[in-house]
């Protein structure tokens, strides 16, 4: 059975603290993966791609470990404007919805 | 912008009911989702189109809940009847896939949702 885990949190950071999380991942043939953030009673939102040599944009760190199967999202300098859900998404060739499974997502919250 | 656009945004109705959901998914976009979002289960998948063909509907209730595509622009989901326990938000979410079924919608774009209440 496919999966994708995600610590639910939350994680309370304090303003301009860096914070980082994870997401596992079961299957090994996963190809693309992907951040969502979703605000409070709003729709997810594309943050960002993954790639295999890691990607930036902005204060946003997107990293891949296939040996360890896992992302990891970084976020530098938080805003109190962060506080949302992190959604991982992974995407397994040839699954069933052309293989998109959604974590649970990582609850953050940015302190004043 | 272009956006996915669902209707009702809100929706209460008692037990038994029948419930439609409708979405207007991104001009050009040839691949459609719906999925449920609950506290407790997260995104769940119900239903997916390619160019207006169910792909995969194993993820709904099949007795009560309807998907289908009527045009290009226009998807549905139907509840009928409706329980306390399919209270949860819906979302629509269009993509577009090229390629073929393996190449993956890869990037989603969601509606904002239709937060059902079944009393």
């Amino acid at each position: 059975r496919k999966e994708v885990e995600q610590d639910p949190g939350p994680f309370n950071v304090p303003e301009g603290a860096t914070v980082a999380f994870n997401c596992t991942y079961s299957n090994s043939a996963s190809q693309s993966f992907f951040w969502y953030r979703q605000d409070c009673r709003k729709e997810p939102k594309l943050l960002m791609s993954v790639y295999s040599s890691g990607n930036e944009d902005g204060r946003f760190t997107a990293q891949l470990n296939r040996a360890s199967q896992y992302i990891s999202l970084l976020i530098r300098d938080s805003k109190l404007s962060d506080s949302a859900t992190y959604l991982c998404v992974v995407n397994d060739p040839g699954g069933g919805a052309d293989g998109l499974t959604f974590g649970k997502g990582t609850h953050l919250i940015i302190q004043p | 912008d272009a956006r996915v656009t669902q209707t009702p945004r809100h929706k209460v109705t008692e037990m038994g009911q029948e419930v439609t959901m409708r979405c207007q998914p991104i001009l050009g976009h040839n691949t459609v989702f719906w999925y449920r979002q609950t506290m407790m289960q997260g995104l769940e998948l119900l239903a997916y189109f390619r160019n207006r063909a169910p792909l995969d509907d194993s993820g709904m209730p099949k007795d009560r809940f309807s998907a289908e595509m009527p045009d290009a622009t226009l998807a549905t989901l139907k509840i009928q009847p409706s329980e306390p326990r399919d209270s949860a938000v819906y979302f629509c979410a269009s993509g577009l896939v090229l390629g073929g079924r393996s190449s993956g919608a890869n990037v989603l774009t969601f509606g904002a949702g239709s937060r059902l209440t079944v009393l």
